[in-house]
């Protein structure tokens, strides 16, 4: 079993949908969980993170986290085509540095 | 300011030769990664440096990998001898001191193809 488990897609939505990317993990030292955006051929981007469980919201993006059943999602309102991109799940024990990265999804938003 | 710089953005080699992939990190950052992303998956972690010392190295293969960091700033990352697994995308992060509360910064990346 992967530590960390995510769907890899595509996941093809039309613009303005509310998109749904999910997360599995099992390691239950994991506190710090993080998502990144990745562009073609583009480095990976810190899109935003959340500690312990809880929900976070930052404009139309929504983390959410349910450690009891060591799931992570990240929720997208309004999609556009400029959010086209691989969105990388990233949970850690210790905080930013020992990261630990699952598949990513690829999400392709459609005008 | 200027981000994370790696180069070659692309390298083509063949099985069994030897190649060099370089990064420098945004000015002021300590710690330096360098990660590679087969296609399809996530990054992997292959070294992290605190300064110019090794922190993390677990998941280099060093029989074939090797990596410096000279006075604490730019780093290289070589591969000697290739094999054809080591085809994908070499990439280079730095984060701001030894803290875990400072995200780490990702250049583009080095695509390396294996023929």
């Amino acid at each position: 079993q992967k530590e960390v488990e995510q769907d890899p897609g595509p996941l093809s939505v039309p613009e303005g949908a509310i998109v749904s990317l999910n997360c599995t993990y099992s390691n239950s030292a994991f506190q710090y969980f993080m998502w990144y955006r990745q562009y073609s051929r583009k480095g990976p981007e810190l899109l935003m993170y959340t500690y312990s469980s809880g929900n976070k919201e930052d404009g139309r993006f929504t983390a959410q986290v349910d450690k009891s059943s060591k799931y992570i999602s990240l929720f997208i309102r309004d999609s556009q085509p400029s959010d086209s991109a691989t969105y990388l799940c990233a949970p850690s024990d210790t905080g930013f540095q020992k990261l630990v990265f699952g598949t990513g999804t690829r999400l392709l938003v459609s005008p | 300011e200027a981000g994370v710089a790696q180069s070659p953005r692309y390298k083509i080699i063949e099985k069994r030769q030897s190649v060099a992939f370089w990064c420098n990190p945004i000015s002021g950052h300590a710690t330096l990664y360098w990660y590679q992303q087969i296609l399809g998956q996530g990054p992997k972690l292959l070294i992290q440096f605190q300064n110019n010392g090794v922190v993390d190295d677990s998941q280099l293969p060093k029989d074939r990998f090797s990596a410096e960091r000279l006075k604490g700033v730019d780093s290289t990352l070589k591969i000697q001898p290739a094999k054809l697994e080591d085809s994908a995308v070499y990439l280079c992060a730095s984060s701001f001191g030894g803290h875990s509360n400072q995200p780490q910064h990702f250049g583009d990346g080095t695509r390396l193809s294996i023929l």
